[in-house]
C-alpha cells in the first residue's frame, strides 16, 4: 500500500463545482502540503501544514482552501472551479527535522483534474 | 528568496551515454538542495539530497550529483543512461531557517533512444 494516498486519480468536472481532493498518509508525518503542477512551471505550493492546529497558505492560495481532518489527512477544496484550475495536483509529507528545510518530502501519486 | 534553474526543458541521450542534468540555484543562506524524478502518472520520488558534508552525493539508480558552491550549481549526473532512465526530474531548494519550503525548478525531461 502507497504511503502517501490520494483520491480521486482523476476527475473532470464543470465551471462553478465544487470540489474535494484528499489525502491520506501513513507515514506518521506531522507536515503534509498540496502542490498543484503545470505544465512547464513545475510545482507551486498551494497550503502547507506544520500539524493539525497550523494550516498556512502558499504561494498560490487563491481559490483554494484546505482542511486537516487528523494528522493524517490534509484534503483540498475548490469552492468553485474554474477551468484554469485545470492542473495536475500532489500532496505531500514530511517529518519535523531539527534543521527545519533538510527533510524529503514525500508525494502521492497525484489527482488530474480537468474543469470543463 | 530561494529560486531554481534548470537548463534545457528536455534533454536526449543514447542508451550508455553519460546523463547530465543541469541546476543553478540561488539562495542568501546555505541551502539545502534536492533532486527528484518522476515517472508517468507517478509522484515524485526523490533520487537524491545535498544537506551538509560531502559535496559528492550518491543517489539511487546510480544517480550522483555535486554541490558546487562557487558555481552554485548541483548538476545531476549518471556514466551510463539506461531507457528506464527517461522521466521527468526535478531540482529543488530549501532553506534552513522557518519551515520547509521546497522550491522547484521547472523540470527536466529525460528522453533515452536505444
Amino acid at each position: 500500500d502507497a504511503d502517501v494516498t490520494q483520491t480521486p486519480r482523476n476527475r473532470i468536472t464543470k465551471t462553478g463545482k465544487r470540489i474535494m481532493l484528499e489525502c491520506s498518509q501513513t507515514k506518521g508525518h506531522d507536515r503534509m502540503y498540496w502542490y498543484r503542477q503545470d505544465p512547464g512551471l513545475g510545482l507551486r505550493l498551494i497550503y502547507y501544514s506544520f500539524d493539525v492546529k497550523d494550516i498556512n497558505k502558499g504561494e498560490i492560495s487563491d481559490g483554494y482552501s484546505v482542511s486537516r481532518q487528523a494528522q493524517a489527512k490534509f484534503s483540498l477544496s475548490l469552492e468553485s472551479a474554474i477551468p484554469n484550475q485545470t492542473a495536475l495536483y500532489f500532496c505531500a509529507t514530511s517529518e519535523a527535522g531539527q534543521a527545519q528545510g533538510n527533510q524529503p518530502q514525500h508525494f502521492g501519486d497525484g489527482t488530474r483534474l480537468s474543469i470543463l | 528568496a530561494q529560486s531554481v534553474t534548470q537548463l534545457g526543458s528536455h534533454v536526449s541521450v543514447s542508451e550508455g551515454a553519460l546523463v547530465l542534468l543541469r541546476c543553478n540555484y540561488s539562495s542568501s543562506v546555505p541551502p539545502y538542495l534536492f533532486w527528484y524524478v518522476q515517472y508517468p502518472n507517478q509522484g515524485l520520488q526523490l533520487l537524491l539530497k545535498y544537506t551538509t558534508g560531502a559535496t559528492l552525493v550518491k543517489g539511487i539508480n546510480g544517480f550522483e550529483a555535486e554541490f558546487k558552491k562557487s558555481e552554485t550549481s548541483f548538476h545531476l549526473t549518471k556514466p551510463s543512461a539506461h531507457m528506464s532512465d527517461a522521466a521527468e526530474y526535478f531540482c529543488a531548494v530549501s532553506v534552513s531557517t522557518g519551515f520547509q519550503k521546497l522550491v522547484f525548478g521547472t523540470g527536466t525531461r529525460l528522453l533515452v533512444s536505444p
